[in-house]
């Protein structure tokens, strides 16, 4: 079945400092993929998603690039701030009722 | 617009009891899903909801768990009885389509 693999942490760092959170997956078919964020004390947000090969998901300078030969969706942030730290989660959606499927999910601490 | 709400927020009961978690979805959006995430671990999928029926149930853990949705719009989840295994951060999502599924911000619950 359909499974995703992150980087678990937690991760701390300095503010201004580069971000690389890791994720691949597994998948039949053609999944969309997806990262979510979920802020201390609040539900998941959709962060960005990319729905085919070589699409490159954006938002608030976060990236991540759909990789279908590596099987990857990492995401990136060249300069991290402190209102960044939160949980992120990579998942994927690979049939045709919309279920996700998540990762373990990724804390991580931006320290001023 | 209201998004995802879920009720209650938190909730600490003890082996044996019976919980019952509310979700009232977006407004108009047909699809509800529930999803659970055990501590440290990956948010998994329960099951999923079109208007009032249930299209995927295949993630209910066992027969402890009861999924309804009555008339297509708020969902419950009640636990009867709980055991200790089934404490976690229990999510609703809702969506129209395949674009973009909107969560709530989760019950936590404690079983002890």
């Amino acid at each position: 079945g359909d499974s995703v693999t992150q980087m678990e942490g937690p991760v701390t760092l300095s503010e201004e400092a580069f971000l690389t959170i890791n994720c691949t997956y597994t998948a039949t078919g053609y999944p969309s993929l997806f990262w979510y964020v979920q802020y201390p004390g609040e539900g998941l947000q959709l962060l960005l998603k990319a729905t085919k090969a070589d699409d490159k998901g954006s938002n608030k300078g976060f990236e991540a690039t759909y990789r279908k030969e590596t099987t990857s969706f990492h995401l990136e942030k060249g300069s991290v701030q402190v209102s960044d730290s939160a949980v992120y989660f990579c998942a994927l959606n690979g049939g045709s009722n919309y279920k996700l499927t998540f990762g373990k999910g990724t804390l991580l601490t931006v320290n001023p | 617009e209201a998004g995802v709400t879920q009720f209650p927020s938190h909730s600490v009961i003890e082996k044996g009891q019976t919980v019952t978690l509310r979700c009232d979805p977006i407004s108009g959006h047909d699809n509800l899903y529930w999803y659970r995430r055990v501590m440290g671990k990956e948010i998994k999928f329960l099951l999923h909801f079109v208007k009032e029926s249930k299209q995927d149930e295949s993630g209910m853990p066992n027969n402890r768990f009861l999924a309804e949705r009555t008339g297509g719009t708020y969902s419950t989840l009640k636990v009867q009885p709980a055991e200790l295994e089934d404490s976690g951060v229990y999510f609703c999502a809702s969506s129209q389509d395949a674009a973009e599924t909107f969560f709530g911000q989760g019950t936590r619950l404690t079983v002890v």
